[in-house]
């Protein structure tokens, strides 16, 4: 089965600009999570879905962060307007129910300049 | 608040060589503890989990855990280490408790392995 796919790998953008990132989970896990780690820092989570609705999403940072998962499938995160503490490996996870393996994508290294 | 603690920022340990990582938790209740490894641009791996019973848990690639709940502890170990399991290692504690699954990070322990 495919793993947990994430667009684009790299992102390098300038403060003030928008960036959406993607996350396609394994086919038919209905948990999708967002997590960040910044630069040698702990991997922070920032929000749960369950299909299409927020489970929990207590660690978004600000409202600059916007994160959709329309028809209970694939899920953006978008940042707007981008600031340089917004820099960092950003990470989707899957899972088919709770209390089942977490697997994760490979993670969206974004640069903010 | 739940929390975890990885005291090693960076660890050299030569080929064939033991291996122990260290990880502390805080957490109220029964926790739900795991280990992730993540290679170079490789997302990250489970390498083994803890829910309940025996305290010695067994992973893949050979690695091992064991919960001290005496000692807020759940070290990851392995007897014999390899120069491909040079990675970076993260503790994680999750909750137990109805749908809430997020899980809480330690800032992980980078492995180098001399040979």
């Amino acid at each position: 089965e495919a793993g947990v796919t994430q667009f684009p790998s790299h992102s390098v953008i300038e403060k003030g600009q928008t960036v959406t990132l993607r996350c396609d989970p394994i086919s038919g896990h209905d948990n999708l999570y967002w997590y960040r780690r910044v630069m040698g820092k702990e991997i922070k989570f920032l929000l749960h879905f369950v299909k299409e609705s927020k489970q929990d999403e207590s660690g978004m940072p600000n409202n600059r962060f916007l994160a959709e998962r329309t028809g209970g499938t694939y899920s953006t995160l978008k940042v707007q307007p981008a600031e340089l503490e917004d820099s960092g490996v950003y990470f989707c996870a899957s899972r088919a129910v709770y209390n089942s393996p977490l697997h994760f994508g490979n993670g969206t290294r974004l640069t903010v300049t | 608040a739940q929390s975890v603690t990885q005291p090693d920022i960076h660890i050299t340990v030569s080929e064939g060589a033991s291996l122990e990582l260290r990880c502390n938790y805080s957490y109220g209740a029964t926790p739900y503890l795991f280990w992730y490894v993540q290679s170079p641009g490789q997302g990250l791996q489970l390498l083994l989990k803890y829910f309940s019973g025996d305290t010695l848990v067994q992973g893949i690639k050979g690695f091992e855990a064991e919960f001290k709940r005496s000692q807020s502890s759940f070290n990851l170990r392995k007897p014999s280490v390899h120069w491909s399991d040079a990675a970076e290692y993260f503790c994680a504690v999750g909750s137990n408790t109805g749908t809430a699954s997020k899980l809480t990070f330690g800032t992980g322990t980078r492995l180098q392995v001399t040979l």
